[in-house]
């Protein structure tokens, strides 16, 4: 079935560096592909989306890139700030009518 | 604008007890959705609502059922509490008309089970 494998956290890194949390997924067809992020305490909030191959999502200074020829939607950020601090989920659908399906998460933890 | 209102949000039961978690929506969402979080495990569907009338088990439903009340509103229910159901739970929603996949999360609700 459809899965999604995202890096084991927990990443810890200094204010200022370059953030890369890799997610590489299994799916029939031509799924959607999402980061959400959880900060302390609340639910899940949609931070970026790819919809098609090639495709480049991006918000809040993050980005990733759909790349249909190694199953892989890589977050990337070039400065985190300690706001930045969060679970961050990869996740695909198959469709836009079928239920996501999360990978297991990676904490990321940013020191000032 | 509330979006998805999730009550309880913390709850502490007894093995055996019943229970059940609601949610609610105010975006006209068509579809309804119920997952699991725990350590290392990430999301895990328990249930999800398609429509309003319609319910589809996801991964993990034994030990739960749900209810879709109306178009707004979708319970989840725990008949006999068990340790293993110890988790934080979240209601999702989303309008698949839209074909983007994009959910819509609730705040969550933290259930131990002693």
């Amino acid at each position: 079935g459809d899965s999604v494998t995202q890096m084991e956290g927990p990443v810890t890194l200094s204010e200022e560096a370059f953030l890369t949390i890799n997610c590489t997924y299994t799916a029939t067809g031509y799924p959607s592909l999402f980061w959400y992020v959880q900060y302390p305490g609340e639910g899940l909030q949609l931070l970026l989306k790819a919809t098609k191959a090639d495709d480049k999502g991006s918000n809040k200074g993050f980005e990733a890139t759909y790349r249909k020829e190694t199953t892989s939607f890589h977050l990337e950020k070039g400065s985190v700030q300690v706001s930045d601090s969060a679970v961050y989920f990869c996740a695909l659908t198959p469709s836009g009518n079928t239920p996501l399906v999360f990978g297991k998460g990676t904490r990321l933890s940013v020191i000032a | 604008n509330a979006g998805v209102t999730q009550t309880p949000k913390f709850q502490v039961l007894k093995t055996g007890q019943s229970m059940t978690l609601q949610c609610a929506q105010d975006m006209n969402h068509n579809s309804m959705y119920w997952y699991r979080q725990d350590p290392g495990m990430g999301l895990r569907l328990i249930y999800y609502s398609a429509s309003e009338g319609t319910t589809d088990k996801g991964e993990v439903p034994n030990g739960y059922n749900v209810s879709r009340l109306n178009k707004r509103e979708f319970s989840l229910r725990l008949e006999s509490a068990a340790p293993s159901q110890t988790s934080v739970y979240f209601c999702a929603s989303s309008d698949t008309r839209k074909g983007t996949g994009e959910l819509f999360f609730g705040e969550g609700s933290r259930l131990t089970v002693l």
